[in-house]
């Protein structure tokens, strides 16, 4: 019964340092998405995949790459880490890409660049 | 302005008491509505979508007000589990013909014994 699972919960970076994301979902949802939450405002998107094999651009997605490893797994790649890159970052999938449907969130991780 | 707006509070309620707030959004054609839970360093988790009739979930009333463009969530008999902010979410078919989901800031509810 896990869901949406998200990797690490925590990490510090130093300002040009690289790292990955990882997530991975165990519903069979077609759709996976990365969302960061800053204080003070809504979710923002910064990638999506809306099936395997395609990825798109979200509202914020300088900065960031990402990967749609398989089916079950989508991961968020920083490659030089920058202090406005300190947020709450949320994994989530759904069945369908950005429908009328419910998403599942992971549990987040907190990054802070330094 | 944003696209969707909520008071951030915090609603700061006592135990047993009837609490609403509302969200609004800007673009007319937005299609579907959703509230959200998050409870405090946790992720956001569905509570319910909003109808067009308006839509009950035993204590949690969702309505939506298209005219005015603005959607609300009642919580009667408040607990003390129900202390979490609560994020409105508003989806929008673009003229591509692709969804785009916009969040709402939250709202903070504090239920008080």
């Amino acid at each position: 019964n896990a869901g949406v699972t998200q990797t690490p919960k925590f990490q510090v970076l130093k300002t040009g340092q690289s790292m990955t994301l990882q997530c991975a979902q165990d519903m069979n949802h077609n759709s996976m998405y990365w969302y960061r939450q800053d204080p003070g405002m809504g979710l923002r998107l910064i990638y999506y995949s809306a099936s395997e094999g395609t990825t798109d651009k979200g509202e914020v997605p300088n900065g960031y790459n990402v990967s749609r490893l398989n089916k079950r797994e989508f991961s968020l790649r920083l490659e030089s880490a920058a202090p406005s890159q300190t947020s709450v970052y949320f994994c989530a999938s759904s069945e369908r890409a950005l429908a009328n449907y419910g998403y599942t969130f992971g549990s987040g991780t907190r990054l802070t660049v330094v | 302005r944003k696209e969707v707006e909520q008071d951030p509070g915090p609603f700061n309620v006592p135990e047993g008491a009837t609490v609403a707030f509302n969200c609004t959004y800007s673009n007319s054609a937005s299609q579907s509505f959703f509230w959200y839970r998050q409870d405090c360093r946790k992720e956001p988790k569905l509570l319910m979508s909003v109808y067009s009739s308006g839509n009950e979930d035993g204590r949690f009333t969702a309505q939506l007000n298209r005219a005015s463009q603005y959607i609300s969530l009642l919580i009667r008999d408040s607990k003390l589990s129900d202390s979490a902010t609560y994020l409105c979410v508003v989806n929008t078919l673009l003229m591509d013909s692709n969804y785009q989901l916009i969040w709402g800031a939250g709202t903070k509810l504090i239920i008080k014994p």
